[in-house]
């Protein structure tokens, strides 16, 4: 079945640095969403790709979906403080009305 | 908009003993809704998918006579853990598939604890 793959698994970042989570599926994806998790919280939806290639910006976050549409990023410029939790992607297959989410990175930021 | 509800928040029942929890959309209709469950610091764990007005989809390795969905309308589906065990403590999150956007919004969860 489809795997998605999301790395690091962990991230401490000094408040100011950037961030990076990679997400990786085994398979070619319709589209791909990402959700931050606040601890003790639900997942609240970020944003949703759809276009190979596409790549697209909320103010610090930068998100982008590969060409292949198999592999996404999420980028933190200048991470605060307010940017910790659990980012996780979610990538729904060609075949399927579901989405399959990847393990989550974990973001700590150090003030 | 796109807010969904969950309840109860939390809950604590005996082993043996039934728990049904509400997912609703409280201002848009969600012909899909799904089931999560998520173990402490631990991704989610997609349980079912809930059709409205037809037999839910339940993943591989999910029983489908303990956790018994309905989804009666648009705008509620209900997920019943039967026969509860400690095993089945977790915490359950729905979510509701806005259709014209293709988005699932998620409901806040509940936190089940069998003793």
């Amino acid at each position: 079945g489809q795997q998605v793959m999301q790395i690091p698994q962990y991230q401490h970042v000094q408040e100011g640095e950037d961030f990076t989570t990679y997400c990786n599926s085994s398979t070619t994806l319709s589209n791909i969403q990402w959700y931050k998790q606040r601890p003790g919280g639900h997942p609240v939806f970020l944003i949703q790709l759809v276009k190979s290639g596409e790549v697209k910006k909320q103010k610090r976050l930068t998100f982008q979906f590969g060409e292949a549409k198999k592999n996404s990023s999420l980028h933190i410029t200048a991470t605060q403080t307010t940017d910790v939790g659990t980012y996780f992607c979610a990538g729904r297959g060609t075949n399927a009305g579901k989405s399959t989410f990847g393990d989550g990175t974990t973001l700590t930021v150090k003030p | 908009g796109a807010v969904v509800s969950q309840h109860p928040s939390w809950v604590i029942c005996k082993s043996g003993t039934s728990v049904k929890i509400e997912c609703r959309s409280l201002d848009f209709q969600a012909t899909t809704m799904f089931w999560y469950r998520q173990f402490p610091k631990q991704s989610l764990m997609l349980m079912a998918t809930s059709n409205e007005g037809s037999k839910a989809t339940y993943e591989q390795g999910v029983e489908k006579d303990k956790f018994l969905i309905n989804h009666a309308s648009l705008t509620l589906s209900t997920l019943t853990v039967t026969s509860a065990h400690p095993e089945d403590s977790s915490f359950y999150i729905c979510s509701a598939l806005l259709n014209r956007v293709d988005e699932q919004y998620f409901g806040p969860g509940t936190r089940l604890t069998v003793t």
